[in-house]
């Protein structure tokens, strides 16, 4: 079955800890996005990449960090910068130069303490 | 003014009634419209894309209205599995690539 995985569902860390999300799709889609959901808010954009080795900040890029090594993997470390780390994370990807329509992973809970 | 805004509700609604949503965006220069659905502690779905022509799909209609810059969600019939927060998102292109900018979200709950 093609799809976005995420792990792990659920994420419990201390504060000053990094730690980092992963991403896996199947889907051979060339683009790939990290979002943060808070309770009462958008998903806001933290990270995109359209390629292979390339990656944009988006709007939130402060206190994480991104890789894009493999066009199925696009991890997202989560660093002791960042000062709210708790939150609802989100993977996605899309078709580059296709629709601008992004599927989405099942998502991981960070809770930091 | 955000640049998608929505009426979070919720909006309770007896099974078998029609529901409307609205979503209004304030960048001209968006290009593409979709409703995404979001079960509790779930991910975003794409639910339907919206057409300048308007588009049905089974008990769904979605319109746009470029001119006044809305966007709307027509559920006829609703069921008890539509219960879920509707998330409005628009894209418009950002250095050459399409960003897509996303309402916080209409939560509706269908009642038996």
């Amino acid at each position: 079955d093609g799809g976005i995985t995420q792990s792990p569902k659920y994420l419990f860390r201390k504060e000053g800890q990094n730690v980092t999300l992963s991403c896996e799709q199947n889907l051979n889609h060339d683009a790939m996005y990290w979002y943060r959901q808070d309770p009462g808010q958008g998903l806001r954009l933290i990270y995109y990449s359209q390629i292979v080795n390339d990656f944009q900040k988006g709007d939130i890029a402060e206190g994480y960090s991104v890789s894009r090594e493999k066009k199925e993997s696009f991890p997202l470390t989560v660093t002791s910068a960042q000062k709210n780390p708790t939150a609802f994370y989100l993977c996605a990807s899309s078709i580059y130069n296709g629709g601008p329509e992004q599927y989405f992973g099942p998502g991981t809970r960070l809770t930091v303490t | 003014r955000k640049e998608v805004e929505q009426d979070p509700g919720p909006f309770n609604v007896p099974e078998g009634a029609t529901v409307a949503f609205n979503c209004t965006y304030s960048n001209s220069a968006s290009q593409s419209f979709f409703w995404y659905r979001q079960d509790c502690r779930k991910e975003p779905k794409l639910l339907m894309s919206v057409y300048s022509s308007g588009n049905e799909d089974g008990r769904f209609t979605a319109q746009l209205n470029r001119a006044s810059q809305y966007i709307s969600l027509l559920i006829r019939d609703s069921k008890l599995s539509d219960s879920a927060t509707y998330l409005c998102v628009v894209s418009h292109a950002n250095f050459g690539n399409e960003k897509l900018t996303f309402g916080t979200g209409t939560r509706l709950t269908i009642i038996p």
